[in-house]
């Protein structure tokens, strides 16, 4: 988990509310990405960003929203759009260079809980 | 669309033994594979990936993986499991975005328990 910080690492919300889950690197990465853990499914690309002031949908964007205002920030807003917010959410960064193939490292995570 | 399988939901496995993790994948072009591991309530740890070159790749812990184009196959192997070593297996495959940058895959993910 090096490197990467999420917070909270416990995230309790009433349903109906906007909740903003943190990611920090200082990694000097320039790629991050937010996943979502469900039991049984693996992880499913949310977001992901690969400079400052840019980012693209990944698989299952509806619901979530994101800035990349700073290189080594990538909050990630759950919106009440989201229908089944309840889940663990990871946030992960990468080198990016043409040609090559860099692993990703992953945060600890943050469990949300949507009541 | 890239995809992987995970076939085996759990592996059970006695300390001492060796152990396999199974991962087959579908992608066009080169296949760039990876493994992680999850231990609970935390995030994934990078153990090894396959680019190109030596089909036998080593990793982390003790771990290697086995690369077989023909069976389009990416197993987990150690030698000597240990209990430390329970967890939960991801395998992974890149693939390309649209709007570029990598994008891994995973696959559902493979509970390992060892026992003494």
């Amino acid at each position: 988990d090096g490197g990467i910080t999420q917070s909270p690492k416990y995230l309790f919300r009433k349903e109906g509310q906007n909740v903003t889950l943190s990611c920090e690197q200082n990694l000097n990465h320039d790629a991050m990405y937010w996943y979502r853990q469900d039991p049984g499914q693996g992880l499913r690309l949310i977001y992901y960003s690969q400079i400052v002031n840019d980012f693209q949908k990944g698989d299952i964007a509806e619901g979530y929203s994101v800035s990349r205002e700073k290189k080594e920030s990538f909050p990630l807003t759950v919106t009440s759009a989201q229908k089944n917010p309840t889940a663990f959410y990871l946030c992960a960064s990468s080198k990016e260079a043409q040609g090559d193939t860099y692993e990703q490292y992953f945060g600890p995570g943050t469990r949300l809980t949507v009541t | 669309a890239q995809s992987v399988a995970q076939p085996e939901d759990q592996v059970n496995v006695a300390e001492g033994n060796p152990l396999t993790v199974k991962c087959t994948y579908s992608v066009s072009g080169n296949p760039y594979l990876f493994w992680y591991v999850q231990y609970p309530n935390r995030g994934l740890q990078f153990l090894l990936k396959y680019i190109t070159g030596d089909n036998l790749v080593k990793g982390s812990y003790g771990f290697e993986a086995e690369f077989n184009k023909s069976q389009t196959s990416f197993h987990l192997k150690k030698p000597s499991a240990l209990v430390s070593d329970s967890a939960l297996y991801f395998c992974a495959v890149r693939g390309r975005l649209t709007g570029g940058g990598n994008k891994l895959t995973f696959g559902t993910g493979t509970q390992l328990k060892v026992e003494l």
